[in-house]
C-alpha cells in the first residue's frame, strides 16, 4: 500500500532555533497536510496544501506541496516550548474521500 | 461546538471481550472516520464512512465493525478484543466538498489496553 517516509523520527534543539522536517512517498497525492499532536490528544491541523508547488504560512510556520506531488516540508522558524509534540504529515488522495495516509511523526523537544 | 467527541477516554479489556468506542460530531460533516495509532507508526485507516448507510474499509479493518445510521455518530466495535488491539483510537470528520473532504477534525482519542 501506500506509504509516506518522515524525517527525521526525533529533534532535540535549542529554543530560538529553526526546524525543518520532509515527508517522501512514491506515490502522488492530491493534498499534503500537516498535524501536531500534544500528549494525550488529537492531532490538529496546522497547514493543508492543495496545488503543486503551494508555498503556505502559519505564523512561524511554512510548509510546501512538491512539485512532483510526491513530498512535502514544514519549516518552524525560531522555536519556542510550545512548539513541542509530535508533527504528522499526511497525503489525501484524489478520491477526496477524507482517506489519509500518515507519516511516522517527528517527535520535538525544545530546550529553553 | 464540541467538534469531535470520543468516549471513553481510557478502557481496559480482557480478551475475548466485546465493547463499543463511540463517535459524535457536531459539524454536520458527511465524511467520518476511525485510526488507530501505533508508536513509531502514524495513525493507520480501520474505516471510513461518507455518509449515513455507508461504510467502507481502511487499511486495517480486521476485528472491527462500523455502522452510521445518523450523519452525527460512527461507533466503532471491536467483537473480541485481543492484545494487537491495543492502540490509541481516534475518531475524525470532514466536509464532502472536494480536497476539502481530506482535512479531517479529530477527536481526542481513546486509549484501549486489552489485557
Amino acid at each position: 500500500g501506500q506509504q509516506l517516509n518522515q524525517s527525521p523520527q526525533s529533534m532535540f534543539i535549542q529554543e530560538g532555533e529553526d526546524v525543518s522536517m520532509n515527508c517522501t512517498s512514491s506515490s502522488i497525492f492530491n493534498t499534503w497536510l500537516w498535524y501536531k499532536q500534544d500528549p494525550g490528544e488529537g492531532p490538529v491541523l496546522l497547514i493543508a496544501l492543495y496545488k503543486a508547488g503551494e508555498l503556505t504560512s502559519n505564523g512561524r510556520l511554512t510548509a510546501q506541496f512538491g512539485i512532483t506531488r510526491k513530498d512535502s516540508f514544514l519549516n518552524i522558524s525560531a522555536s519556542i516550548p510550545s512548539d513541542v509534540g509530535i508533527y504528522f504529515c499526511a497525503g489525501g488522495g484524489s478520491s477526496n474521500t477524507g482517506k489519509l495516509i500518515f507519516g511516522q511523526g517527528t517527535t520535538l523537544q525544545v530546550k529553553p | 461546538n464540541a467538534g469531535v467527541t470520543q468516549t471513553p477516554k481510557f478502557q481496559v479489556l480482557k480478551t475475548g471481550q466485546s465493547m463499543t468506542l463511540q463517535c459524535a460530531q457536531d459539524m454536520n460533516h458527511e465524511y467520518m472516520s476511525w485510526y488507530r495509532q501505533d508508536p513509531g507508526m502514524g495513525l493507520r485507516l480501520i474505516h471510513y464512512s461518507v455518509g449515513a448507510g455507508i461504510t467502507d474499509q481502511g487499511e486495517v479493518p480486521n476485528g472491527y465493525n462500523v455502522s452510521r445510521s445518523t450523519t452525527e455518530d460512527f461507533p466503532l466495535r471491536l467483537l473480541s478484543a485481543a492484545p494487537s488491539q491495543t492502540s490509541v483510537y481516534f475518531c475524525a470528520s470532514s466536509y464532502s466538498r472536494s480536497s476539502g473532504a481530506n482535512v479531517l477534525t479529530f477527536g481526542a482519542g481513546s486509549r484501549l489496553t486489552v489485557l
